[in-house]
């Protein structure tokens, strides 16, 4: 079974400053990843997923992720954060012969002024 | 309204009452889910149905019990409840059961049992 630990329970980072969440995955064969934002009072919406190909996925937002076999990582940037990006993100994975999503716990990303 | 939404919000319940949770979605989708967010815990998924058929029951104590009268609209029941089942209920949907179908989440409702 696949799983996801994201290690930052918690990050703060300035406004305009760069941001990189850390996502590691547990899979045996290639991983389906996503990576989703929740912020407050609202549901998950999908910022970027990777299936294959290019390892460097562009996402909305603003976002980027990039996936690294050797590392079993799926980190999530942005250059420039802004203060709507105040949220809690989840990293995902999922297999290609399965449906379900398993998520990790999350990081919650505060933006100060 | 679009998307998908849940309703109530808000949900406030003692051990001993019933009560239940909507979930509508407006995208024509035929899959639906629903999954249990505890503060700091991942996602769990409890309930899957596809084409209004449940195809997952993830080890979900029988105090919860889905309904899916139809493509568009997911219930699920509640009666006595335990203080651990105060969560963040969210509903989602996609397009087909299949993990590149991007699932689209609802709000949630709030529930806090008493």
């Amino acid at each position: 079974a696949q799983s996801v630990t994201q290690p930052d329970i918690h990050i703060t980072v300035s406004e305009g400053a760069s941001l990189e969440l850390r996502c590691n995955y547990s899979y045996g064969a290639t991983p389906y990843l996503f990576w989703y934002v929740q912020s407050p009072g609202q549901g998950l919406q999908l910022l970027l997923k990777y299936f294959s190909g290019d390892t460097l996925v562009q996402g909305i937002k603003g976002f980027e992720a990039e996936f690294k076999r050797s590392q079993s990582s799926f980190n999530l940037r942005k250059p420039s954060v802004h203060w709507s990006d105040a949220a809690e993100y989840f990293c995902a994975v999922g297999a290609s012969n399965d449906y379900k999503l398993s998520f990790g716990a999350g990081t919650t990303v505060t933006v100060r002024a | 309204e679009t998307g998908v939404t849940q309703t109530p919000r808000h949900l406030v319940m003692g051990m001993t009452n019933k009560k239940s949770l909507k979930c509508e979605q407006h995208l024509g989708h035929n899959a639906m889910y629903w999954y249990k967010q505890s503060a700091k815990k991942p996602l769990e998924l409890m309930f899957v149905y596809n084409f209004k058929e449940q195809t997952e029951n993830n080890s979900v104590p029988s105090r919860f019990s889905p309904e899916c009268p139809n493509s568009s609209h997911l219930f699920l029941h509640l009666h006595t409840l335990q203080p651990e089942d105060s969560a963040l209920y969210l509903c989602a949907s996609s397009q087909y059961r299949d993990i590149s179908y991007e699932q689209y989440f609802g709000p949630g409702t709030r529930l806090t049992v008493t």
